[in-house]
């Protein structure tokens, strides 16, 4: 099992909605990743998690909550968001923490925030 | 500060031509380097890497690319393309943090 799997594919939320997205993987990787792509944009780094613990927050408004429940899950809790939000979320894993190693990455959610 | 440039944001190409995207980073300290694929509405799925070793490294689908330490560059080159080519192609470089940095994409477009 080589994917990463990631729900729900499509996401329309109100601003005052409270969701969340999941990302799962059984290929026993350690570290897992939440990206935020705007269209006809690169991926952005949002967080980053190692052996189930966050290692890397770039400055990440706190309307969005990571959690790691376990080696295999990857959850991205949204409160409040803005219309300025609406983008394709990207979930990825590697088999470790390292930029020598291959990320692996969902095929994304597509989040509509009205 | 670190960064990775894609001149071209779009490549457009006939059918079974030869094709090359580029790709150069800011450092020629060591650095990882990746290509990543991105059909509409997917996520990325990775072409090829470089770590160490051989500086022409060959990827899936038939994508090679060569990296050029004293050029800092690393093209994706393909001798022949095809019309499922077409897609946005991403360059990415590990700079020996825990972040890779991509570059801003490249549409490939091919057409018949």
């Amino acid at each position: 099992d080589t994917e990463v799997t990631q729900t729900p594919k499509h996401l329309v939320m109100g601003m005052t909605n409270k969701k969340s997205l999941k990302c799962e993987q059984h290929m026993g990787h350690r570290a897992m990743y939440w990206y935020k792509q705007k269209a006809k944009k690169p991926p952005e780094l949002m967080f980053v998690y190692s052996y189930e613990k966050l290692s890397i927050n770039e400055s990440v408004p706190s309307r969005f909550s990571p959690e790691c429940p376990n080696s295999s899950l990857l959850n991205l809790h949204l409160h409040a968001l803005q219309p300025e939000d609406s983008a394709l979320y990207l979930c990825a894993s590697s088999p470790r923490e390292g930029m020598d190693t291959e990320a692996f990455f969902g095929q994304g959610t597509r989040l509509t925030v009205v | 500060a670190q960064s990775v440039t894609q001149l071209d944001s779009q490549v457009p190409v006939f059918e079974e031509a030869p094709v090359e995207l580029r790709c150069n980073y800011s450092s020629s300290v060591s650095v990882y380097l990746f290509w990543y694929v991105q059909y509409p509405n997917q996520g990325l799925q990775l072409l090829l890497k470089y770590l160490s070793g051989s500086t022409l490294v060959k990827g899936i689908n038939g994508f090679e690319a060569e990296f050029n330490k004293s050029q800092t560059s690393f093209h994706l080159r393909k001798p022949s393309v095809h019309i499922s080519d077409t897609a946005e192609y991403f360059c990415a470089v590990g700079y020996n943090t825990d972040k890779l940095i991509f570059g801003t994409g490249t549409r490939l477009q091919v057409f018949p």
